[in-house]
């Protein structure tokens, strides 16, 4: 099982619309978890970390845990144009942070 | 605020030249790190450090030098580029750990001929 797994889409969604993006991760004992986006030719920029089970929500952006299930998502609601990105889940495994390959998501007009 | 600074933005070079990335951060952040990302693997740790005069291999450390004399400064060398090192490399740095937020430089996109 790969250490932190995403679809890599595309993942098209109407604008105005709630766009979900997924992930899962393989170690159980992972602490902190991170969202990250990325435009076409820029770096990554984080948009949401989260520690505890549950939703955290900044904006129009909801992170939620699950780490009974090892599963963490993105949501973001009222999708806009600018929000077509790679979206990269990150997980702290053994001090380090470990990415997975990222969710194309492409906003709709 | 000039933030994380990477130079150059865009490096070509040919096989078995020695080249430097250099990386800058204005924070004071005690962590830099450098990642390549390419298609169909993502972000990969190359090598990171924890304070000035720190440093510790990441996931693909093979082909690559780093130091860390100065704490906002964190070059990376590749001591005999070759192909395979063709790629985009990023530097980041982070406050408070090996495990938590990281912020990222603009990248150096590198061909190797």
């Amino acid at each position: 099982q790969k250490e932190v797994e995403q679809n890599s889409g595309p993942l098209s969604v109407p604008e105005g619309a709630i766009a979900s993006l997924n992930c899962t991760y393989s170690d159980r004992v992972s602490q902190s978890f991170f969202w990250y986006r990325q435009y076409s030719g820029k770096s990554p920029e984080l948009i949401m970390s989260i520690y505890s089970n549950g939703d955290k929500e900044d904006g129009r952006f909801t992170a939620q845990l699950n780490k009974a299930s090892q599963y963490v998502s993105l949501l973001i609601r009222d999708s806009q144009p600018s929000d077509s990105a790679t979206y990269l889940c990150a997980v702290n495994r053994d001090d380090k942070i470990i990415f997975g390959k990222g969710t194309r998501l492409h906003i709709l007009p | 605020d000039a933030g994380i600074t990477q130079s150059p933005r865009y490096k070509i070079t040919e096989t078995g030249r020695q080249v430097t990335l250099m990386c800058h951060q204005t924070w004071s952040h005690s962590y830099m790190f450098w990642y390549r990302q390419d298609l169909g693997h993502g972000l990969r740790l190359i090598y990171y450090s924890a304070a000035a005069d720190i440093t510790d291999k990441g996931e693909v450390p093979d082909g690559y030098v780093v130091s860390r004399s100065k704490t906002e400064n964190f070059p990376l060398t590749l001591e005999s580029a070759t192909r395979s090192q063709t790629s985009v490399y990023f530097c980041a740095s982070s406050a408070s750990g090996l495990d938590n937020e990281q912020f990222f430089g603009p990248g150096t996109r590198l061909t190797v001929l």
